[in-house]
């Protein structure tokens, strides 16, 4: 299994820019989120899906969308690029429903918005 | 949602054992209580999960009071790769919602 798999690993865009961010678990876990980073500082959840064709905000919601389509991808949107999205974005899973999980990170992707 | 408060920063030397305490006074009768460890530049690795007494791994023990409402990350004789941050989070996977907020982490530095 690979995991969880991100992609790019580094991004930079301008402002007003718009990307996705992709997110890829092999695993069939069905829970899923979407974390980022800010220097020094702990992850704060953006999005998170329980399912297919389910997904709840974090506390972080705003300048983000989201979808959860299949299983096993759950891709991040950032429309309209702003500097105070310029964050590393973790993506995680776990199995979900049962005692006993662990969330499973992705490397990250590293972003800058100028 | 349970929320978590930790110590911002501990220091330690070589060889010794740590203790961080979290405090999760409103955790739910579902809720799990999950330590993460995390290097810069890295995702969090999870370490240890537990409901309660104690549970022990082949990295650390977590120590779980009958009332729950707070939780003890224990790391054995620590070494300086054990400089990280250290996330308590609690949740119930059983729910229809599994939501994991972390909180801002002890910021553990281990000094030779």
């Amino acid at each position: 299994n690979a995991g969880v798999t991100q992609t790019p690993k580094f991004r930079i865009l301008k402002i007003g820019q718009s990307m996705t961010l992709q997110c890829t678990q092999d695993m069939n876990h069905n829970y899923m989120y979407w974390y980022r980073q800010d220097p020094g500082m702990g992850l704060k959840l953006i999005y998170y899906s329980v399912g297919a064709g389910i997904t709840d905000k974090g506390e972080v919601p705003n300048g983000y969308n989201v979808s959860r389509s299949t299983t096993e991808d759950f891709p991040l949107r950032l429309e309209l690029a702003a500097p105070s999205q310029t964050s590393v974005y973790f993506c995680a899973s776990i199995p979900g429903g049962t005692g006993g999980d662990e969330q499973y990170f992705g490397p990250g992707t590293r972003l800058t918005v100028t | 949602l349970a929320k978590t408060t930790q110590p911002i920063s501990m220091d330690s030397y070589e060889g010794q054992e740590v203790n961080i305490t979290c405090s999760h006074n409103n955790i739910a009768t579902n809720d799990y209580i999950t330590w993460y460890q995390q290097f810069p530049s890295q995702g969090p690795r999870f370490i240890i999960q537990g409901y309660k007494t104690k549970v022990t791994n082949e990295v650390a023990s977590l120590f779980i009071p009958a009332d729950r409402k707070s939780s003890t990350l224990s790391l054995p004789r620590v070494s300086l790769s054990d400089t990280a941050v250290y996330y308590c989070l609690v949740g119930a996977p059983m729910d229809s919602s599994y939501k994991l907020i972390f909180g801002s982490g002890t910021r553990l530095l281990v000094r030779p």
